[in-house]
This record gives C-alpha cells, sequence and structure tokens, in this order.
C-alpha cells in the first residue's frame, strides 16, 4: 500500500515568507507527528496527533510554528515569517495506534525546506 | 539535558563482520520504550528495533539485535554479519510513558554513521 507521502520535496522560500508543508498519512493511521531535522542531527519532535487533535504540541519552537489535522487524516504544517534558522528537512510519521504500549511510526521522505 | 547520547559519529566495519552501535539514555520514568531507526542517503528513516522497559529479554530482529542493559540505561544495537546496504545513519530514540498516560514524543539520538567497507 502507499506509504507517508509528503509535499513539496523541496521549499525554497525568502526570509519573512510563509510556507505550508503538506503530510498524507498512510490510510486509516489515527496517529500522527511532525518532525524538524537539521544537518547532521536527529530528528527533533515538533507536534503529534490523535485523531483530529493536537495531543502533545510541545516542540513547536515558537508561535511562528503552528500545524492543522482538520479531518483527522492529512495534515499542513504551517511556518510564519520564516528565518533562516528553520532551514531544515521536516518529516513527518504516521501509526496505526496512538495509545499501544509502543507503535512504530512509518516516516515520508521528508520536505527539505531552505530559507533563504 | 540530554536525554540519548550517542557517542560514536561514525563507525567503520568489515563487510560479514558484526558492529554495536552505543546508546545511553536517561529518565526517571520507569516505563518507556527504545528505538532504533535507520536512515540511508535516501533520507527516509526506517524503524528497526523496540525494546520496551519492562520486556525481560533483549529484542532481536532477524541480524538486529538491542542489548538491553537497564541498570546502566544503555540499549546498544548489534548488527551482525553487516552488508554493504547497511551503510547509513542509525538513530536510537526513546519514548517516555509508554502504554500509561504519558505522551508520545519520540526523543532521538544524535546518531551514528555506519560504514561498511567490502
Amino acid at each position: 500500500g502507499a506509504g507517508v507521502s509528503q509535499t513539496p520535496s523541496n521549499k525554497v522560500t525568502e526570509k519573512g515568507k510563509y510556507v505550508e508543508l503538506r503530510c498524507d498519512p498512510i490510510s486509516g493511521h489515527t496517529a500522527l507527528y511532525w518532525y524538524r531535522q537539521s544537518l547532521g542531527q536527529g530528528p527533533e519532535f515538533l507536534i503529534y496527533f490523535q485523531g483530529t487533535g493536537a495531543a502533545d504540541d510541545s516542540g513547536l519552537p515558537n508561535d511562528r510554528f503552528f500545524a492543522v489535522r482538520p479531518e483527522g487524516s492529512v495534515s499542513t504544517l504551517k511556518i510564519q515569517r520564516t528565518e533562516r534558522g528553520d532551514s531544515a528537512v521536516y518529516l513527518c510519521a504516521s501509526s496505526p495506534r496512538g495509545t499501544a504500549a509502543y507503535n512504530e511510526q512509518f516516516f515520508g521522505p521528508g520536505t527539505r525546506l531552505t530559507v533563504l | 539535558a540530554q536525554k540519548i547520547t550517542q557517542t560514536q559519529p561514525g563507525m567503520f566495519v568489515q563487510e560479514k563482520e558484526a558492529v554495536t552501535l552505543d546508546c545511553t539514555y536517561d529518565t526517571s520514568d520507569p516505563s518507556y520504550g527504545l528505538f532504533w531507526y535507520k536512515q540511508p542517503s535516501s533520507g527516509e528513516m526506517i524503524f528497526l528495533i523496540y525494546q520496551g522497559s519492562y520486556d525481560q529479554q533483549n529484542a532481536t530482529e532477524g541480524r538486529y539485535s538491542l542489548n538491553f542493559q537497564k541498570a546502566r540505561k544503555s540499549a546498544n544495537l548489534v548488527i551482525s554479519a553487516s552488508q554493504l546496504g547497511d551503510s547509513a545513519m542509525y538513530f536510537c530514540a526513546m519514548r517516555e510513558g509508554i502504554g500509561g498516560t504519558g505522551g508520545f514524543k519520540t526523543i532521538f539520538g544524535a546518531g551514528t554513521r555506519l560504514f561498511v567497507k567490502a
């Protein structure tokens, strides 16, 4: 079946602009995660959705970052007034259950954001 | 405070030999899970293996095994019979509050780049 898809694969923008990054999880997966991976680093947790609600947004770095998942499927990560430090690969992952003892996260290919 | 520590930025291993990638972690939560992921140069993150804090036995998945030493807070990944395709970044990760009311925030280490030599 289809895996997690993310669009665009690459995004180049100018400092101060607004960007939207889209994540399409695996069909039926209720849990969705966003991570940010800077060059040479491990992924950094941003936000977790269970269904439509953000169950944990403690990783969002500031109020310029916002994410939605209005119908419990596709999610959009929105970044306002982008800064050069926002340049990174943004990874999305989904999993079939949000309350199991553990669950494997299936990652998308990521969106590489470059802020000039 | 650093919760996941991977002290080996790079490792070399000869093809067909075994290699151990180190990971130490820090948590006060008695209920947690430990994960290892592989990230090839293509960028995708691939789940390899999971160990729960209450699991009595070390986890194994094919050529991957996790050497879990709870008292030392260590969760090393052992790859047996290395293959050229194992060359990649490897990340250790932890999630606290597994199975309870904890969140689902997964914390990753900085990674170890593994090079398999022919």
